[in-house]
């Protein structure tokens, strides 16, 4: 089966301006997640979503942060404005239900802030 | 906050057994084990999960104490792919709050 597709790859903006990525999950994967990975850490969750539901935001920083999936398939992040702290990969994942048997992650966007 | 404690780093001679431990001493009964592994430049891997059984797979195998207080990944036959950032991670079964939450993992280094 083909893999959660990421996009772009790479993206380098200055701060105080706009970035979006995009998320293509794995057909028929009903949950879809965004990871922030900072340099050196373990992946952290930013929002869950459950078709186009939101079910887990709460480590989403709302004031610069957005996130949607319509229609319950491909979703979007976008940062704005960003910050320097904002440099890090982003991860989309999705599950079948709660992914009790595994995620599947997409190789990621990687955000330079500079 | 991760759950589990593991060691920041390991070494692993090719074509021997790595064994990567992880305490989880304050799991509930409740509480799966998962490992999943990060090659560098790629998203995590799942690899294996369990509760208190011993788990094998195409990939590894899980080895869960019998106070299920700590785990041990077994990779039969390291190979140099096997490089990676391995992650030890303890999960409610079912709801959002069962979402996998990363520690700092264990960066295992198989050498020829």
């Amino acid at each position: 089966e083909a893999g959660v597709a990421q996009s772009p790859r790479y993206k380098i903006i200055e701060k105080r301006q706009s970035v979006a990525f995009w998320c293509n999950p794995i057909s028929g994967h009903a949950t879809l997640y965004w990871y922030q990975q900072i340099l050196g850490q373990g992946p952290k969750l930013l929002i869950q979503f459950q078709n186009n539901g939101v079910v887990d935001d709460s480590q989403l920083p709302k004031d610069r942060f957005s996130a949607e999936r319509l229609k319950g398939v491909d979703s979007t992040l976008k940062i704005q404005p960003a910050k320097l702290e904002d440099s890090a990969v982003y991860l989309c994942a999705s599950s079948l239900g709660a992914g009790l048997r595994g995620y599947t992650f997409g190789s990621g966007t990687r955000l330079t802030v500079v | 906050d991760a759950k589990t404690t593991q060691p920041t780093s390991m070494d692993c001679a090719e074509g021997r057994a790595a064994n990567l431990p992880c305490n989880h001493s304050t799991i509930s009964g409740n509480e799966y084990v998962y490992w999943y592994r990060q090659i560098h430049s790629q998203g995590p891997q799942y690899i294996i999960h369990g509760l208190k059984n011993n788990e094998t797979n195409e990939m590894a195998s899980l080895i869960i104490t019998e106070d299920r207080k700590s785990s041990t990944l077994i990779l039969p036959h390291a190979t140099l792919r096997d490089t990676a950032v391995y992650y030890c991670i303890v999960r409610v079964w079912g709801g959002s709050q069962g979402n996998l939450i990363f520690g700092k993992g264990t960066k295992l280094s198989v050498k020829p």
